[in-house]
């Protein structure tokens, strides 16, 4: 069975203090690996797309990474604002479906 | 400004009232698409929607209809809903499917409470 898995459910930490967020999965092909982030009452918001193991991408102070079985949303230096739930999502390459994880909570505190 | 827009925002209706909820996108996607959230499940697709007069069922179609009579409207249908249809819905739409290099852009999202 296709699945995602995000871990930790939910990750407190203080301003400055980095860490990673761990998106793991099985699937049976895959097309894609997608980050979003999600802000309470919002809509999630695009951030990565990965394709291949290896491939990396950063945004500000963040850095997604891909392997065969996981990917990692490293958070450097993070800032009160960085607090948001952060989505991953697999698209297959059978039927361009997405599964989607649970999400990681981040909070990052003053 | 390029945008998802759902309407209404937040909905209160009584079991086996027709309801539907409107989504509107300005930035010409041929895809589209309705998720619901529920705590701890993820995001689950009810329908998606390739291009005008293409639709498909998602992993949770069951009690939802949609249509896409416009390439930039795709409204949800609970033509009886039920309590256990009470949840988050986003609409989502992109170019191509899954969004590629640029992702879907979502909407704010409705949330639902059936009583």
């Amino acid at each position: 069975e296709d699945q995602v898995t995000q871990s930790p459910e939910a990750l407190r930490l203080q301003e400055g203090e980095s860490s990673s967020l761990n998106c793991s999965y099985t699937v049976s092909g895959l097309r894609g690996l997608f980050w979003y982030r999600q802000d309470p009452g919002k809509g999630p918001e695009f951030l990565f797309t990965l394709y291949s193991a290896g491939e990396e991408k950063e945004k500000e102070r963040l850095k997604a990474t891909l392997t065969k079985k996981e990917s990692f949303l490293h958070i450097t230096a993070p800032k009160p604002e960085d607090s948001a739930t952060y989505l991953c999502a697999v698209q297959l390459d059978s039927n361009y479906q997405l599964i989607w994880g649970a999400g990681t909570k981040l909070i990052i505190k003053p | 400004e390029a945008q998802v827009t759902q309407n209404p925002r937040y909905l209160i209706t009584v079991t086996g009232k027709k309801l539907t909820v409107t989504c509107s996108q300005n930035m010409n996607h041929e895809y589209m698409s309705w998720y619901r959230q529920d705590p701890g499940l993820g995001l689950r697709q009810i329908y998606y929607s390739m291009n005008v007069e293409v639709t498909d069922k998602g992993d949770v179609p069951e009690g939802y209809k949609v249509s896409r009579k416009e390439k930039r409207n795709f409204p949800l249908i609970l033509e009886s809903p039920s309590p256990n249809q009470t949840s988050l819905y986003f609409c989502a739409s992109s170019f191509g499917t899954g969004g590629g290099n640029y992702g879907y852009t979502f909407g704010s999202g409705t949330r639902l409470t059936v009583v």
